[in-house]
């Protein structure tokens, strides 16, 4: 069962642009964490945010959470040709695995 | 460090054969995981080692086995394949248990049962 919906399933912009990915889910979290996945590979983390946590970034990437409207948003600033991928969040809750969500692909035109 | 490998990359079988998908990680990591992605699925579960010694199962394990040979191995294994089964497959690994850390992936395996 999915946990994390991602919104929207699929998004396209120009290179330079910023690109925001949602994600909403169900139940109370531990922590909230999004990866990248590249065509044909496997995924890569991006980044892990804490419930206590409202905003993290790393590089050209801000995450934040919303734990009273239960999402979280992925902003890739500055995109390239080279963000072009499916993005995944994924959520821990309680002592279960991370329930991951079905994605966002992104298409970042040159 | 090579990381998380899988092996085969790519597998073709007929319904009714068996095979096994062998998944290795060099991390130390205590916790493997199996997935499956199909389209517009994103990636389920199959099942889990949250440590050496044990598995469980994720949300979609039936017509699947696992071993979790040693602290680095972890397979995979289809008794009898169905098309039902035709998927990428995922290995994946984490440093704590069930999912408190990032999960390093491997390349995955393409199976196609005909």
């Amino acid at each position: 069962s999915q946990q994390g919906e991602e919104d929207p399933q699929a998004l396209s912009i120009q290179e330079g642009e910023n690109a925001t990915m949602n994600c909403s889910y169900k139940t109370s979290i531990n922590n909230l964490q999004w990866y990248r996945q590249n065509s044909g590979r496997g995924l890569v983390h991006l980044i892990l945010i804490r419930s206590n946590e409202r905003e993290k970034h790393s590089g050209r990437l801000r995450v934040t959470l919303d734990t009273s409207k239960k999402s979280s948003s992925l902003l890739i600033t500055a995109s390239r040709a080279a963000d072009t991928a499916s993005y995944f969040c994924a959520t821990h809750s309680g002592n279960t695995p991370l329930v991951f969500g079905k994605g966002t692909r992104l298409s970042v035109i040159a | 460090n090579a990381g998380v490998t899988q092996t085969p990359k790519f597998q073709v079988l007929k319904t009714g054969q068996s095979m096994t998908l062998q998944c290795a990680q060099d991390m130390n990591h205590n916790s493997m995981y199996w997935y499956r992605q199909d389209p517009g699925m994103g990636l389920r579960l199959i099942y889990y080692s949250a440590s050496e010694g044990t598995t469980d199962k994720g949300e979609v394990p039936n017509g699947y086995n696992v071993s979790r040979l040693n602290k680095r191995e972890f397979s995979l294994r289809l008794e009898s394949a169905a098309p039902s089964q035709t998927s990428v497959y995922f290995c994946a690994s984490s440093g704590a248990t069930r999912g408190s850390y990032e999960q390093y992936f491997g390349p995955g395996t393409r199976l196609t049962v005909t």
